[in-house]
């Protein structure tokens, strides 16, 4: 298996331009994770999925912010309007049966820069 | 959530064994304890994971004390790349990860 793939690697944008984050999951894995990483606020979650349904999106910063499962193997995070705050890596990963003693796979990340 | 603490950082030389604890001290005995770690430009790796019992690996172990307020994740020979922030975090239920700063581990050659 490939792993849990992440595109584009890295994204330049300017202020007020959408951006659009993809995942792939590994298969067979029924649940998802969007994390950000900052150097001031470390790693964090922002929302996560259990077969296709959002179950926490508490992290999610505001309604800039929006992310889906079309179907059971793909998400995608959105950000519409871009902003030089939302400068950060995102990662993505993916379990099997939630994070109850289950590995999580993370993804290479996607190094979001915001001018 | 219960809360984990580590040290900032820590050194080691290389091939030699490394102990990096966590404390724990509000743990409910339903915790789970992960540890993650992330290496340079990577995102973050499984290492190990336990309960109670001490857990073994080909990457690491894990000693869980009898009380559980901390643990130790055990590096056996370290190498180079094994230099990486290191993270404890726990777990119960379906409860989502919740990563801290962690131990930033530098190997001297």
């Amino acid at each position: 298996d490939a792993g849990v793939i992440q595109s584009p690697r890295h994204e330049v944008t300017e202020m007020g331009q959408e951006v659009t984050l993809r995942c792939k999951l590994i298969s067979g894995h029924n649940s998802l994770f969007w994390y950000r990483q900052t150097m001031m606020r470390g790693l964090e979650l922002l929302i996560y999925f259990n077969n296709n349904v959002p179950i926490d999106d508490s992290g999610m910063p505001e309604d800039r912010f929006s992310a889906k499962m079309p179907n059971a193997s793909f998400s995608t995070l959105k950000i519409q309007p871009s902003e030089p705050r939302d400068s950060a890596v995102y990662f993505c990963a993916s379990s099997f049966g939630g994070a109850l003693g289950e590995k999580l796979f993370f993804g290479s990340g996607t190094q979001l820069s915001v001018l | 959530d219960a809360k984990t603490t580590q040290p900032n950082s820590m050194e080691s030389n290389e091939e030699e064994p490394v102990h990096l604890p966590c404390n724990h001290s509000t743990i409910s005995g339903t915790d789970y304890i992960h540890w993650y770690r992330q290496l340079p430009s990577q995102g973050p790796e499984y290492v190990i994971h336990g309960l109670t019992s001490n857990v073994n690996n080909r990457m690491a172990s894990l000693a869980i004390a009898e009380d559980r307020k901390s643990s130790t994740l055990i590096l056996h020979r370290a190498t180079l790349r094994d230099a990486a922030v290191y993270y404890c975090i726990l777990n119960f239920g379906n409860e989502k990860l919740t990563f801290g700063t962690g131990t930033r581990l530098t190997i001297i050659p």
